[in-house]
């Protein structure tokens, strides 16, 4: 079984431009979560979704966003774009409803400039 | 909200060696702890876990102890090699609806040969 997969891997913008991240689950799994890694602050949950709803939001900004389509994969968004976004940005699958259990991806790599 | 602290934040033993890690946590209501093993460049990946109704969990030389009176869990490794020396995170679910995780701040392993 294929795991997580987040795409792209690694990105550069630069301050005040929008990215968007995208996520594959594993086959059959239905919650999307995800999170922000930093030297600084480490593991922040960022949120996630369940059969194209959101169910739960960390404290982050308006700026950031995401969404869940039918087949189950995600994309998250980042308007306007400050250093301090410079991060990890990890996605990961579950595979139900309120295990637990996270299967994360190899993260996706951004840098604000 | 859950708070989730974890000591030491380096640890540094000899190839045979045992680690111990600890964990403490807040809420009350968390039943589910997981530990995470992230090589350099990788994403987080769960190596064992425990849910509230046990006290031990073995998988060959991982164990992982919960006390859920105190609000602490550990993990155990034995007979250390050099493949184990990554960065471990603990973590506990937040005790909401969903698979939010709560992670600790992340324990740098290295184990010399």
């Amino acid at each position: 079984k294929a795991g997580v997969t987040q795409t792209p891997r690694y990105l550069i913008k630069t301050r005040g431009q929008q990215v968007t991240l995208s996520c594959s689950p594993i086959s059959g799994h239905r919650s999307v979560s995800w999170y922000q890694q930093t030297p600084g602050q480490g593991l922040q949950f960022l949120f996630e979704y369940f059969s194209e709803t959101q169910r739960n939001k960390g404290n982050f900004p308006g700026r950031f966003s995401g969404r869940q389509f039918s087949n189950s994969r995600s994309e998250m968004n980042v308007s306007t774009l400050e250093l301090g976004d410079s991060a990890l940005y990890l996605c990961a699958s579950s595979p139900g409803a309120n295990t637990g259990e996270l299967f994360f991806g190899e993260g996706s790599r951004l840098t604000v400039l | 909200g859950e708070n989730v602290e974890q000591h030491p934040s380096t640890l540094s033993v000899q190839e045979g060696d045992s680690a111990v890690i600890k964990c403490t946590y807040s809420d009350s209501a968390s039943n589910y702890f997981p530990w995470y093993k992230q090589e350099l460049g990788k994403g987080p990946q769960l190596i064992i876990d425990i849910r509230s109704n046990v006290g031990e969990k073995k998988d060959q030389r991982i164990a992982v102890t919960l006390n859920k009176t105190a609000k602490h869990f550990s993990l155990h490794i034995t007979e250390t090699q050099p493949e184990d020396s990554a960065v471990y995170f603990c973590a506990a679910n937040s005790g909401v609806e969903g698979n939010k995780l709560v992670f600790g701040a992340g324990t740098i392993l290295r184990v010399k040969s």
